[in-house]
């Protein structure tokens, strides 16, 4: 089984609905973290949290939100998806006092 | 914060050849360094590492990176290509679990 997993893997939806993209992981690992990938720009931080009762903004959460609900479980939510937020999204873990993460397979997200 | 500059946006080469795709970095402070490959429709792959020590680091399926401080550069390299790592290549530069990664770099291996 996969260590980090995300659902749904695809997801088309239209401009105004409100999405949630769920993230768990097996691992163990304390640090939980959401991207997006655009083509041509790598990937760019979302949110972060380093605990349950943690949870910190990254370089564009502009529309987005989080939920840490457990230690292995990390949700994103576009509240209301409008088109430029078509992307892949990437779930991420690292332990606590390391720098290395580990990613789930991403969720393409089309917005029309 | 840090940034991460892949100086090719694409790098096509034949089967067997070498390949080197490159990597600079700009940091104030220091930093670890990561490789990371994403084959067609999955996620990142952690290929390689340099935390500390040797500054020639040793990956998976191959793959090597020297970190070079003075050239702010963390370079990976491969002697023999093979089919199959036509992919997505990207560098990430970390501190303090800030983790930055560059555009990518799309290798393509020819037969």
């Amino acid at each position: 089984d996969a260590d980090v997993t995300q659902t749904p893997r695809n997801r088309i939806t239209k401009t105004g609905k409100r999405i949630m993209l769920e993230c768990s992981q097996t691992k163990g690992h304390d640090r939980m973290y959401w991207y997006r990938q655009d083509p041509g720009l790598g990937l760019q931080l979302i949110y972060y949290s380093f605990d349950v009762k943690d949870i910190n903004k990254g370089e564009i959460s502009d529309g987005y939100s989080v939920s840490r609900q457990a230690q292995a479980k990390f949700s994103l939510s576009l509240e209301s998806a409008i088109p430029n937020q078509t992307a892949l999204y990437f779930c991420a873990t690292a332990r606590a006092g390391t720098d290395t993460q580990y990613f789930g397979p991403g969720t393409r997200l089309t917005v029309l | 914060a840090q940034s991460v500059t892949q100086l090719d946006s694409q790098v096509p080469v034949f089967e067997e050849a070498p390949v080197e795709l490159r990597c600079n970095y700009s940091s104030s402070v220091s930093v670890y360094l990561f490789w990371y490959v994403q084959y067609p429709n999955q996620g990142l792959q952690l290929l390689l590492k340099y935390l500390s020590g040797s500054t020639l680091v040793k990956g998976i399926n191959g793959f090597e990176a020297e970190f070079n401080k003075s050239q702010t550069s963390f370079h990976l390299r491969k002697p023999s290509v093979h089919i199959s790592d036509t992919a997505e290549y990207f560098c990430a530069v970390s501190n303090n679990n800030d983790m930055r990664f560059g555009a990518g770099t799309r290798l393509t291996v020819k037969p």
